[in-house]
């Protein structure tokens, strides 16, 4: 059974730092591409990132691109989204979503429960 | 960026009811559109991808369907634990785009 279990939320201060991270399990992490996607406190629903299963190749949504960074650690079985410079509007519930196959672009088959981002002084 | 154009954004039904959401694209995106549900505080579920495929598991009352850039999912006879919000998404391109979602009430 595919297990995708956020951490790292919380309540960030405007211009600050959060790493988030993805540990998931009951899959060949390393074969396929992972995403973090987030909705909104309007419940819009926004893609943020994608990398391929070798870690390489990310894609940015053009709100996030230059601030955030997405990685893995496919020896630990990790993802992980590296948030700088942080914005009110960055204030989201965070999903971490596995790829249906390997391809790049695809659907997401699986998803975590997320995780909560609070941007505010 | 491709838009998804959403609606209705909510709706009201009744056990039983049949639900029709639709999603209208930008631009063309072949069958390359995925439905999910979601409900509060619990993870999104992939109901159909490739436009009109059932993920293994859904049940059949859920179905898919295409013409042109207009795509839309059907509940028929909607169940209790059907009610929830639901988004259509397009991978066709990056920007990966949802639309607004479609809230199905009491």
């Amino acid at each position: 059974e595919v297990q995708l279990l956020e951490s790292g939320g919380g309540l960030v201060q405007p211009g600050g730092p959060l790493r988030l991270s993805c540990a998931a399990s009951g899959f060949s992490f390393s074969r396929f591409p992972m995403s973090w996607v987030r909705q909104t406190p309007g419940k819009e629903m926004e893609w943020v990132a994608t990398i391929s299963g070798s870690g390489e190749s990310p894609y940015y949504a053009d709100s996030v691109k230059g601030r955030f960074t997405i990685s893995r650690d496919n020896s630990k079985n990790t993802l992980y989204l590296q948030m700088n410079s942080l914005r009110g509007e960055d204030t989201a519930v965070y999903y971490c979503a596995k790829s249906a196959y390997g391809g790049i672009i695809e659907y997401f088959q699986d998803w975590g429960q997320g995780t909560l981002i609070i941007v505010s002084s | 960026a491709v838009r998804m154009a959403q609606s209705p954004s909510s709706v009201s039904a009744s056990i039983g009811d049949r639900v029709t959401i639709t999603c209208r694209a930008s631009q063309g995106i072949k069958s390359y559109l995925a439905w999910y549900q979601h409900k509060p505080g619990k993870a999104p579920e992939l109901l159909i991808y490739a436009a009109s495929t059932l993920q293994t598991g859904v049940p059949a009352r859920f179905s898919g369907s295409a013409s042109g850039t207009s795509f839309t999912l059907t509940i028929s006879g909607l169940q209790s634990e059907d009610f929830a919000t639901y988004y259509c998404q397009q991978y066709y391109s990056y920007p990966l785009t949802f639309g607004g979602g479609t809230k199905v009430e009491i």
